[in-house]
């Protein structure tokens, strides 16, 4: 199982649509938790993180379940210039130390 | 601030040549790291480093090497080329390994 997993997409959605992206990690013991965004052939850049209470941005809302070990990213009211890349990330305290794991990300499309 | 800066934007190597890939950052981050980013496999860290004069291997280390002689510069090096090692790097800072990572534009690398 990998240790930071995301559904790769596309989401094909028209403007204005409200869509919802999940991932899910592996250790239980996880304290940190990102969102980044990547647009085509550019470095990721961070979108927000992600509260244990949830937290919102504009348009965009992060939740965390840590009971079945989940992050979600909501989108509401799609934007053409949504259209990009998102990552999860999570930090991973192993024994190779404490460092952040990306899931391979979801492929975001949105239409006029 | 320049941020994380990366040299060269693209390079073509063949078989067996080495090269060092440039990496700076003038936020006085402390970790930094390096990522390769492969199609359906998302970022795997290669080597990090939490302060000048120590570096550490990631993921994914065989192959390259890195060093870190000040708290700005952070090479990485590859030995001897192999086409498996096609791919996107990313140089990335931060205050810490579990902070927000701020990201250099990459390195396109080909090698034949």
């Amino acid at each position: 199982r990998k240790e930071v997993e995301q559904d790769p997409g596309p989401f094909n959605v028209p403007e204005g649509a409200t869509v919802a992206f999940n991932c899910t990690y592996s250790n239980s013991a996880s304290q940190s938790f990102f969102w980044y965004r990547q647009d085509c052939r550019k470095e990721p850049k961070l979108l927000m993180s992600v509260y244990s209470s949830g937290n919102e941005d504009g348009r965009f809302t992060a939740q965390l379940n840590r009971a079945s070990q989940y992050i979600s990213l909501l989108i509401r009211d799609s934007k053409l210039s949504d259209s990009a890349t998102y990552l999860c990330v999570v930090n991973l305290n192993n024994n190779a130390g404490n460092m952040l794991t990306f899931g391979g990300g979801t492929r975001l499309m949105v239409k006029p | 601030n320049a941020g994380v800066t990366q040299t060269p934007k693209f390079q073509v190597l063949k078989t067996g040549q080495s090269m060092t890939l440039q990496c700076a950052q003038d936020m006085n981050h402390e970790y930094m790291s390096w990522y390769r980013q492969d199609p359906g496999m998302g970022l795997r860290l290669i080597h990090y480093s939490v302060g000048a004069g120590i570096t550490d291997q990631g993921e994914v280390p065989n192959g390259y090497n890195v060093s870190r002689s000040t708290t700005e510069d952070f090479p990485l090096r590859l030995l001897s080329a192999a086409p498996s090692q096609t791919s996107v790097y990313f140089c990335a800072s931060s205050y810490g390994s579990a902070n927000e990572q701020f990201f250099g534009p990459g390195t396109r690398l080909t090698v034949l």
